[in-house]
């Protein structure tokens, strides 16, 4: 059960498109189709945002979109705003009723 | 509106008990499976045990298996975390999260959570 490699930040300026890589194993990212992101601002719990790869929940933006190639992950945020600024956790399900989470990328709106 | 309360935390020594409780509204809790996660201070998510909507499936982090029982009662709308042989590095919030079907992997609701500080 090792964790998903994220970078630890990432930034882009307003109006711009940021991605947000997150980095598996065959064992969980590249065996399943149950990666999810959340974004979690400043003393507030997480808040789902892609479900499934690339689902998104009623309420989320278009904006969001999520991806997957292989072992690897992807959020990309566009046309960014400044309420983006949060961080952003993955998650993949890795076989055998466990989930494991990144480590987290703090996003900077600039 | 979905509710989930968290409730049980507080200032523990090593190696006691703590039994963590989410009581659930809102929606069909036996519909649902139901996680707990936790964040050490200034850390990230952690994920800590998971269970399906009618506790056939459990799973646990390799860090708690052994330690830790999650079960819930459904005709409660309740969630429960028994922790056992804490240490300093289980301090964290711990959150309730529900997950959006029964057997799902994506957690769609979280509770505001509760600190569990184990320390002598």
């Amino acid at each position: 059960q090792s964790a998903l490699t994220q970078p630890p930040s990432a930034s882009g300026s307003p109006g711009q498109s940021v991605t947000i890589s997150c980095t598996g194993t065959s064992s969980d990212v590249g065996d399943y189709n149950f990666v999810s992101w959340y974004q979690q601002h400043p003393g507030k719990a997480p808040k789902l945002m892609i479900f499934e790869v690339s689902k998104r929940p009623s309420g989320v933006p278009d904006r969001f979109s999520g991806s997957k190639s292989g072992n690897t992950a992807s959020l990309t945020v566009s046309g960014l705003q400044a309420e983006d600024e949060a961080d952003y956790y993955c998650s993949s399900y890795a076989g055998s009723n466990n989930l494991v989470f990144g480590g987290g990328t703090k996003l900077t709106v600039l | 509106e979905v509710q989930l309360v968290e409730s049980g935390g507080g200032l523990v020594q090593p190696g006691r008990s703590l039994r963590l409780t989410c009581a659930a509204s809102g929606f069909s809790f036996d519909d649902y499976a139901m996680y707990w996660v936790r964040q050490a201070p200034g850390k990230g998510l952690d994920w800590v045990s998971g269970i399906s909507w009618n506790s056939a499936n459990i799973g646990y982090a390799d860090s708690v298996k052994g330690r830790f029982t999650i079960s819930r009662d459904n005709a409660k709308n309740s969630l429960y975390l028994q922790m056992n042989s804490l240490r300093t590095e289980d301090t964290a919030l711990y959150y309730c999260a529900k997950g959006s079907d029964g057997y799902s992997y994506d957690l769609d609701y979280w509770g505001q959570g509760t600190l569990v500080t184990v320390s002598s």
